[in-house]
């Protein structure tokens, strides 16, 4: 079965850029077909929120409310994907899932997802 | 942005209990509307997705309806292993949206 796990570093300094990678073991990220791979994020104690996609072909898309700094990116010849979220702030302090997403036109979800990490902005 | 509103936010409950937990999008998502389920420092896991259809592996006390904009979770005999945080989420459009969570607890 497919399985997520992110890695990166867990302290970026204020206006710096994030960065973190997502490993995807037990299928291949180019199988392409439905499938779509993605970061959401998790503020402390707070709800989901989406932040972009990528598909293997490298096509993206972005949350408007992030897309000025983000950038998404797979390197299929390691089977993973990438984040990158430039000018980060404490408002960027989060938890961090990648995401396998969906999209059949009728089937629509995100499954499996990564362990998750935390990402913390401060000096 | 569809806002999502789940009610309520918490609950408390006891094992054995029938639950219902609200979705609310703010525009119509036809059944473009899943729930996930979220444990104490775990990842999210998809429960149901298209409104009503239940994903392998999830009991079967777990069932999701509705349409539009009026969704609702239902856990027919709470088990102890089912309290946790549950969300839902619109795959109707881009960008997607979450509920804010309804945290279930135990009475």
């Amino acid at each position: 079965q497919v399985q997520l796990q992110e890695s990166g570093p867990g302290l970026v300094k204020p206006s710096q850029t994030l960065s973190l990678t997502c490993t995807v073991s037990g299928g291949s990220i180019s199988s392409g077909g439905y499938f779509y791979w993605s970061w959401i994020r998790q503020h402390p104690g707070k709800g989901l929120e989406w932040i972009g996609y990528v598909y293997y072909s490298g096509s993206t898309y972005y949350n408007p409310s992030l897309k000025t700094r983000v950038s998404i990116s797979v390197d299929t010849s390691k089977n993973q994907f990438s984040l990158r979220l430039s000018s980060v702030t404490a408002a960027d302090t989060a938890m961090y899932y990648c995401a396998r997403g969906r999209d059949s036109g009728y089937d629509r979800w995100f499954d499996p997802w990564g362990q998750g990490t935390l990402v913390t902005v401060s000096s | 942005d569809i806002q999502m509103t789940q009610s309520p936010s918490s609950l408390s409950a006891s094992v054995g209990d029938r639950v219902t937990i609200a979705c609310r999008p703010s525009h119509s998502v036809g059944s473009f509307l899943n729930w996930y389920q979220q444990k104490p420092g775990k990842a999210p896991n998809l429960l149901i997705s298209g409104a009503s259809s239940l994903q392998s592996g999830v009991p079967p006390r777990f069932s999701g309806s509705g349409s539009e904009t009026d969704f609702t979770l239902t856990i027919s005999s709470l088990q102890p292993e089912d309290f946790a945080t549950y969300y839902c989420q619109q795959s109707y459009t881009f960008p997607y949206t979450f509920g804010q969570g309804t945290r279930l607890e135990i009475k």
